[in-house]
C-alpha cells in the first residue's frame, strides 16, 4: 500500500462545475497537508497548506482534513478552463527543525475543465 | 517563475555516463529539496539540503549524490545512468528547514538513451 493514494483521474468537467479532488493515507504522523497544481511541463506550484484537521478557504479554493479519517480533499468552485492540471497533494510529518522536511507527494489527479 | 532556476532545461545521455543538474534557490532560500518525477513513481524525494547541510535524506539512489555550496546552489550528480533514471527532476527551495511552503523550478527533463 502506498503511503499516498490518489484518484488518479483523468477527471473532465465543464466550466462552472464544483471539483473534489482527494487523497487518503497511511501515516498518522503527517500533519501538514499540501495541494500543489502543476501544469504540463512546469514546476508544481504550491496551492494551499493545512496544519492538522479543519477546513480552509482560498478565493474559490477549500482544503479540508479529516485526520480520523485519513482523508483529505481540495474542493474547486466555479472551475475555469485555466484550472486544467494535475493537482498533487503532499504532506509532511511534524520535524526538528535539526530533522529537515520530508514531503510525500500523492501521484496526482489530471484535470480538465472544459469550457 | 518561481524565482527557483534549474540548468539545463534538457539532457540527453547515453547509459553508463554521468551527469550534473544544478539548482539555484531563490534569494534568500536556504533549504534546497531534489525530487525524481517519473510516470510510474510519481514525484519522488530525493534529498534536502539546509544552509550547507544535508537534513533529510528519501528514496536516493547510492548512485546519486547531492550537495549544497556556500553560495547556496545545489547540485545533484547522478552517475551509472541506466533507462530507468530517464525522468524529471525538480529542485525546490524554502527559507527554512522545516517549511510548508517550497517553491519549485521548472525542472530538467533527463533523457538516458
Amino acid at each position: 500500500q502506498k503511503e499516498v493514494e490518489q484518484d488518479p483521474g483523468p477527471l473532465s468537467v465543464p466550466e462552472g462545475a464544483i471539483v473534489s479532488l482527494n487523497c487518503t493515507y497511511s501515516n498518522s504522523a503527517f500533519q501538514y497537508f499540501m495541494w500543489y497544481r502543476q501544469y504540463s511541463r512546469k514546476g508544481p506550484e504550491l496551492l494551499m497548506y493545512t496544519y492538522s484537521s479543519g477546513n480552509k478557504e482560498d478565493g474559490r479554493f477549500t482544503a479540508q482534513v479529516d485526520k480520523s479519517s485519513k482523508y483529505i480533499s481540495l474542493f474547486i468552485r466555479d472551475s475555469q478552463p485555466s484550472d486544467s492540471a494535475t493537482y498533487l497533494c503532499a504532506m509532511s510529518a511534524f520535524r526538528s527543525r535539526n530533522y529537515g522536511q520530508n514531503f510525500v507527494f500523492g501521484p496526482g489527479t489530471r484535470l480538465s475543465v472544459l469550457p | 517563475d518561481s524565482g527557483v532556476t534549474q540548468t539545463p532545461k534538457h539532457l540527453i545521455t547515453a547509459t553508463g555516463q554521468r551527469v550534473t543538474l544544478r539548482c539555484s534557490p531563490r534569494s534568500g532560500d536556504l533549504s534546497v529539496y531534489w525530487y525524481q518525477q517519473s510516470l510510474d513513481q510519481g514525484l519522488q524525494f530525493l534529498i534536502q539540503y539546509y544552509n550547507g547541510e544535508e537534513r533529510a535524506k528519501g528514496n536516493i539512489l547510492e548512485r546519486f549524490s547531492a550537495q549544497q555550496f556556500p553560495d547556496l546552489h545545489s547540485e545533484l550528480n547522478l552517475s551509472s545512468l541506466e533507462l530507468g533514471d530517464s525522468a524529471l527532476y525538480f529542485c525546490a527551495s524554502s527559507v527554512g528547514s522545516i517549511d510548508t511552503e517550497a517553491f519549485f523550478g521548472q525542472g530538467t527533463r533527463l533523457t538516458v538513451v
